[in-house]
Parts: structure tokens; sequence; C-alpha cells
């Protein structure tokens, strides 16, 4: 199994500016996720994080609003840029290796937007 | 296009009772089913999946490929059941993301 480190665990920020979100593994993966969880909504995937690559985003998230790195096998980081209270969301990390289908999950971060 | 839908928001019970969560997929290949769970103050983790065929704390889950469900099933519920829960699909092969559904809040009253 893997374990997921995420800071913050939660954040109040001010509309119009941007928070890096950071994912540490405690082991080398292949694929990591970014979801967003909506207060009283399912989790709903953000993008892939790709190694050495830029992000594959899901239809309706874009890289200038959701900026992510991934310089190694090991950390991620996700940017919620520019804002709104719209953004206000659980925002989760997780990691997947091809031949364990079991997803581990980093513990959130709980980020509120005034 | 991927879809799972569990129609229970929440779901109350008491000790000792059947418990049943259900879930229900779209897809027009062949998935790969997982449930979820999430108690409180913990993270999401994964409690069981379809291929493996194993009970885990007493549920079970058969995917009925003509139902296209995935329900979630224990015979007698525990206090320590009371846990938000997610229904998620996968594709075998191909893209590795999950697909949740909108989860069901199980409470199980004393």
């Amino acid at each position: 199994s893997a374990v997921i480190s995420q800071k913050p665990s939660r954040d109040i920020c001010q509309r119009g500016t941007s928070l890096t979100i950071q994912c540490q593994v405690d082991s080398q993966v292949t694929m990591m996720f970014w979801y967003r969880q909506q207060p009283g909504q399912s989790l709903t995937l953000i993008a892939t994080a790709n190694q050495g690559s830029e992000a594959t985003y899901e239809s309706g998230f874009v890289i200038d609003k959701f900026p992510i790195s991934r310089p190694n096998l090991t950390f991620s980081t996700l940017t919620v840029s520019n804002m709104s209270p719209e953004d206000s969301s659980i925002y989760l990390c997780s990691v997947q290796e091809p031949l364990n289908t079991e997803a581990f999950f980093g513990q959130g971060t709980r980020l509120t937007v005034v | 296009a991927q879809r799972v839908t569990q129609p229970e928001k929440l779901l109350s019970v008491f000790k000792g009772a059947p418990v049943e969560l259900k879930c229900n997929y779209s897809y027009s290949g062949s998935p790969e089913l997982f449930w979820y769970v999430q108690y409180s103050r913990q993270r999401l983790q994964l409690l069981l999946r379809h291929i493996s065929r194993e009970s885990i704390k007493g549920f079970t889950a058969d995917l009925n490929k003509g139902e296209t469900s995935f329900h979630l099933k224990k015979p007698f519920a525990q206090e320590e059941d009371s846990a938000m829960y997610y229904c998620a699909l996968k594709r075998i092969q191909g893209a590795q993301k999950l697909v949740f559904g909108q989860g069901t809040r199980l409470t199980i009253n004393p």
C-alpha cells in the first residue's frame, strides 16, 4: 500500500488568489490523480498527473485554472488559480499502480474561498 | 461514457438489521467495480472490488451485468459500519481513472 501526505489539510483563501496543494507519496507510483469533491457532491476527476509531461485534464477542467506539476514519481502539486467561492471544495490526491487496481487517497485539502 | 448511480444519499438502519446499498452503472465495455468507504475523520479507502469476490467486514457485493448493478450487502449491520460509501467504476483496459457515484451515507442506529 502507499501512504500519501497532502498539504495543507485545510485553508481559507481570498478570492482572486491561488493555492498550491502538495501530494507526497512514500513510494514511487506510476499514476497520480487529482480529484475534487464539492460540498454534497461526489468525487470528480480533475486530471491525471503525468511524470515528465503535461497533465491530462478531464472535460471541464483546464490547465490555466488547475496547473499541475509532477517532477518525479513520488510528488505532485495542484494549484487552484484565481480562486472564486465556487472553488470551495475538498481536493484529493490519489495514486494507483497499473497491476494493482486499488487506489489510495490522501486525506484531502479542504479549501474555503471567501 | 461511464456513469455510476447511487440512488440513496442517506440510509439509516438499526443495528443487527440487514443493509443494502444500491449501485447501478452504465458502461458499454467491461467494467471493474469497487466499493470505497470513508469513516469519520479517516481517508477514503477501498472496501472491496468485484474481481476479488471476497467478503470484507461482513460486506459482499455481486456484479450483475444483466442489471448493471453492484449492490453492497451485509446481513447484520454493526454500529461501526456507519460511514460514507462510494461505488466506483474503472475500465478494465485503457484509462485507469475511477468514476464515482454520489455516495450513500449509512447510519447504523443502536
